[in-house]
């Protein structure tokens, strides 16, 4: 079964950019999706299929995979940004989606 | 516009049983395989059932496989999560989600999602 490791936190002053990783062994065998989530609100997606931006996404949002780790880039980090960003990969063999942990952004 | 509405949630005894429910709106409904993921306070996402578009297939969390079984009415599109033998850990707020692809197979991301219900599990 997959374990899709993320920082708990990650910290950045606006304007600069974020990066927020995904590990797994082979990631990039799999397609990565990236949730924002603020607190109190429901999960939105943001990337999918590692880099694909969902109607209404900032184009600030981008994503890679490669190796075993998959990465959201988050550019010219803005307040509004600063939420709860969650991985994601679908486990064909357990026919379930896995999510990392969880990472905090904290804009400074 | 495309919405899900979740409702069902409260305070159950363990061992007890909770039905929720996900009102769909603003997509076809029947074209989409459908998700529950619940998330348990300061906690991360965790998958807990599928549905395929059809319900012709389910699949279930290890955790709840069992005692949970969702289910779907699409001619009311409407998605359900009948929850038995309830437990602490089941404590959580508990989202519906769309699926994104129109595949048989219901894999992949979730392209919308509800506001939650929460699930309180104590004596």
């Amino acid at each position: 079964s997959y374990v899709l490791t993320q920082p708990p936190s990650v910290s950045v002053a606006p304007g600069q950019t974020a990066r927020i990783s995904c590990e797994e062994h082979n990631i990039e065998k799999k397609s990565v999706h990236w949730y924002q989530q603020r607190p109190g609100q429901a999960p939105i997606l943001v990337l999918y299929d590692d880099r694909v931006r969902p109607s209404g996404i900032a184009e600030r949002f981008s994503g890679s995979n490669s190796g075993n780790t998959a990465t959201l880039t988050i550019s010219r980090v803005e307040a509004g940004d600063e939420a709860d960003y969650h991985c994601q990969v679908w486990d064909s063999g357990r026919d379930q989606p896995v999510f990392g942990g969880g990472t905090k952004l904290t804009v400074l | 516009q495309m919405q899900l509405a979740e409702s069902g949630g409260g305070v159950g005894q363990p061992g007890t049983s909770l039905r929720l429910s996900c009102a769909a709106s603003g997509f076809t409904f029947s074209n989409y395989g459908m998700h529950w993921v619940r998330q348990a306070p300061g906690k991360g996402l965790e998958g807990v059932a599928v549905i395929s578009k059809d319900g012709s297939a389910e699949y279930y969390a290890d955790s709840v496989k069992g005692r949970f079984t969702i289910s779907r009415d699409n001619s009311k599109n409407t998605l359900y999560l009948q929850m038995n033998k309830l437990r602490a850990e089941d404590a959580a707020v508990y989202f519906c989600a769309k699926g994104l692809t129109r595949g048989p197979y219901p894999a992949g991301a979730f392209d919308v999602w509800g506001l939650g219900t929460t699930v309180t599990v104590s004596s």
